[in-house]
């Protein structure tokens, strides 16, 4: 059981780049997410997912999307890349019956 | 909307001392979960609190969910160093979905 399963570990994107972070749970989980994390803010909701074909924004939304065509996966798009979105990443699933959050290992990205 | 904050932001302790995070979210919350990030890891699932007034315990860590479901706590008996680590306690802001996570409390133990 690998849980939930994230890639690239490391990635270093020039300003206006995109790229597509890749998330993948093997839990069968309905639920998914994605948040960043900076020093002092702890973790930020980018946008979350309550089941295949459908998504929502969290609280920093912009400048993602995000889409969900089956219940393993959960990519997260950067469209135009921004030094502002330097930061760590983490993907996370949740149980439907204990609601507990597993997390991935995170995607350190650095937009130069 | 819904914040949830977390004080201290830093604590630095001597092994064998007690540790405590609180946490306090500004509307009432139907639940809280507290989870803990070793240095350069993910944050793990800890424990997750629902009724008034709840304590639960987990070995040395004890978790206090406040009367009026708008305040918790995580308190550490005889810090060790494998205790090093940020702690972070969660809320949901409309749904179980869309859990709001504090700032976090980083723990260092000097041994």
């Amino acid at each position: 059981n690998a849980g939930v399963t994230q890639t690239p570990k490391f990635q270093v994107l020039k300003t206006g780049q995109s790229m597509t972070l890749q998330c993948a749970q093997d839990m069968n989980h309905e639920y998914m997410s994605w948040y960043r994390q900076d020093p002092g803010m702890g973790l930020r909701l980018i946008h979350y997912s309550v089941g295949a074909g459908i998504t929502d924004q969290g609280e920093v939304p912009n400048g993602y999307n995000v889409s969900r065509s089956t219940t393993e996966d959960f990519p997260l798009r950067l469209l135009s890349a921004a030094p502002s979105q330097t930061s760590v990443y983490f993907c996370a699933s949740t149980d439907s019956v204990s609601h507990s959050y597993t997390f991935g290992s995170g995607t350190r990205l650095t937009v130069v | 909307g819904q914040q949830v904050m977390q004080i201290p932001q830093y604590q630095h302790v001597q092994e064998g001392e007690d540790f405590t995070t609180y946490c306090n979210s500004s509307t009432t919350l139907s639940n809280i979960q507290w989870y803990k990030q070793r240095p350069g890891g993910h944050p793990v699932f800890l424990i997750q609190l629902v009724k008034s007034g709840e304590v639960k315990k987990q070995k040395r860590l004890t978790f206090q969910f406040g009367e009026a479901k708008k305040n918790s706590s995580l308190h550490i008996t005889a810090t060790q160093t494998t205790d090093v680590g940020t702690y972070f306690c969660a809320g949901p802001r409309y749904n179980n979905n869309d859990m709001r996570f504090g700032a976090g409390t980083r723990l260092t133990v000097k041994p």
